[in-house]
């Protein structure tokens, strides 16, 4: 497609209980960001693919977030164990050659832990 | 995390006015300076973008001022208008493109 692809546009979920979030970049891009804005503030680094590798994970909180990006399927964002300081706009952000060109950004994924 | 500082949070302009926002890095390893727009509900868009080869690029009424020497950056947004008002990030990305790195923001409304 055109656009960065991010579903659900909402999602709540209870203290403890998973979240998934899903990006679909745009056809052709071979990078994928990952970014957590809260509070319409600051966006904080999380992950980045190169295709279905790992570019750099040096944002991710390991204990309870993963993420993936695997062939001929949107790439995801998983959350054990959600706290209610996760509760965010998760944007996924694609683009052709890496992230010190144009990134795209898709609507986000508003993640509200109750 | 490389922290990327930008001044000031909140800005009101007069419609037809200049907007001037600010940042500074510290890694000098950076090599891509992005600004982008973000409207409330919506994913960041890029507004313009320099390189350190530049001094100043210009797109429109938007220009970006780089001063290598000071590692600062700066957007001057010419004529500001009314559809100007939204929030600007700057970032920063370094040679190796593995991410973008932000600064907080700057809110900006133009008061017509």
């Amino acid at each position: 497609g055109e656009e960065v692809a991010q579903t659900p546009k909402h999602l709540v979920r209870g203290e403890g209980q998973k979240a998934k979030l899903y990006c679909a970049p745009i056809k052709g891009h071979s990078y994928v960001f990952w970014y957590q804005q809260v509070l319409k503030n600051e966006f904080k680094f999380l992950i980045s693919f190169q295709n279905e590798n790992v570019f750099d994970e040096t944002g991710m909180p390991k204990e309870r977030f993963s993420a993936k990006c695997l062939p001929n399927s949107p790439c995801s964002l998983e959350i054990q164990a959600t706290k209610l300081e996760d509760s965010a706009v998760y944007f996924c952000a694609s683009s052709p050659t890496g992230g010190n060109t144009e990134a795209f950004f898709g609507q986000g994924t508003r993640l509200t832990v109750v | 995390q490389q922290q990327v500082k930008q001044s000031p949070q909140s800005l009101i302009v007069q419609k037809g006015g200049i907007s001037i926002i600010n940042c500074a890095y510290e890694n000098t390893a950076f090599d891509y300076f992005p600004w982008y727009q973000q409207f409330p509900g919506k994913g960041p868009a890029l507004l313009i973008a320099i390189r350190p080869d530049v001094s100043e690029k210009k797109e429109g009424r938007f220009t970006i001022s780089f001063n290598k020497s000071a590692k600062q950056f700066s957007l001057h947004i010419m004529d500001s208008q009314p559809g100007d008002s939204a929030t600007y990030f700057c970032a920063a990305s370094n040679q190796a493109g593995t991410a973008l790195i932000f600064g907080k923001g700057t809110t900006l409304s133009v008061s017509s």
